[in-house]
């Protein structure tokens, strides 16, 4: 079946460092790839999307290009504010439009330190 | 435009009593999916439910079941309740004929089990 791996963390950086979250794939055809945050005691927020191989996805500063060929969708950002710390969630919908629901990673724990 | 609404926040039940939880969904989505994410385990499909019937669900007992409203609100039961119950529930809903399924989450409930 479908998955998402993604490193768990917690990453730890300073302020108005850069950024890298790594997320890799495995699905069949092709999927829609998310990028979701999760703040403290809240509910998922979609931070940006791509639906099509070479797609870049980008939000609030944060950035993602739908890899076929590695099957990943990286989350980047040049400047990372304390605001940024949060758990961030990539996810996958199958092709057929989602009667699975959304598979996801376990999430990544990031704390910006100031 | 209003987002997912969930009732209620919080809700403490004890082993082998049920839990009700309630969603709306924005306006215009027909399409209602529920998660559980419990401590360790991550985020994990449990139901969809699309123009008032059960599409899909995941793996979960029997006991979790729910149903949609004509006008497209859902509900969650959770029969017999055990302790591994205890998660935050969320609730989201996506305008799936898109073909891309973005599926927007509300801020959940957190069911805990005594």
């Amino acid at each position: 079946g479908d998955s998402v791996t993604q490193m768990e963390g917690p990453v730890t950086l300073s302020e108005e460092a850069f950024l890298t979250i790594n997320c890799t794939y495995t699905a069949t055809g092709y999927p829609s790839l998310f990028w979701y945050v999760q703040y403290p005691g809240e509910g998922l927020q979609l931070l940006l999307k791509a639906t099509k191989a070479d797609d870049k996805g980008s939000n609030k500063g944060f950035e993602a290009t739908y890899r076929k060929e590695t099957t990943s969708f990286h989350l980047e950002k040049g400047s990372v504010q304390v605001s940024d710390s949060a758990v961030y969630f990539c996810a996958l919908s199958d092709p057929g439009g989602g009667a699975d629901g959304l598979t996801f990673g376990k999430g990544t724990h990031l704390i910006i330190q100031p | 435009e209003a987002g997912v609404t969930q009732s209620p926040t919080h809700l403490i039940k004890t082993r082998g009593q049920q839990a009700t939880l309630r969603c709306s969904p924005i306006s215009g989505h027909t399409s209602v999916y529920w998660y559980q994410q419990a401590l360790g385990l991550g985020l994990q499909f449990l139901l969809w439910y699309d123009e008032g019937e059960e599409r899909n669900r995941g793996n979960f007992p029997p006991r979790f079941s729910g149903r949609q409203f004509p006008n497209y609100s859902s509900e969650l039961n959770v029969n017999a309740l055990e302790l591994e119950d205890s998660a935050l529930y969320l609730c989201a809903s996506s305008d799936w004929t898109s073909g891309h399924n973005e599926q927007f989450f509300g801020p959940g409930t957190r069911l805990t089990v005594l």
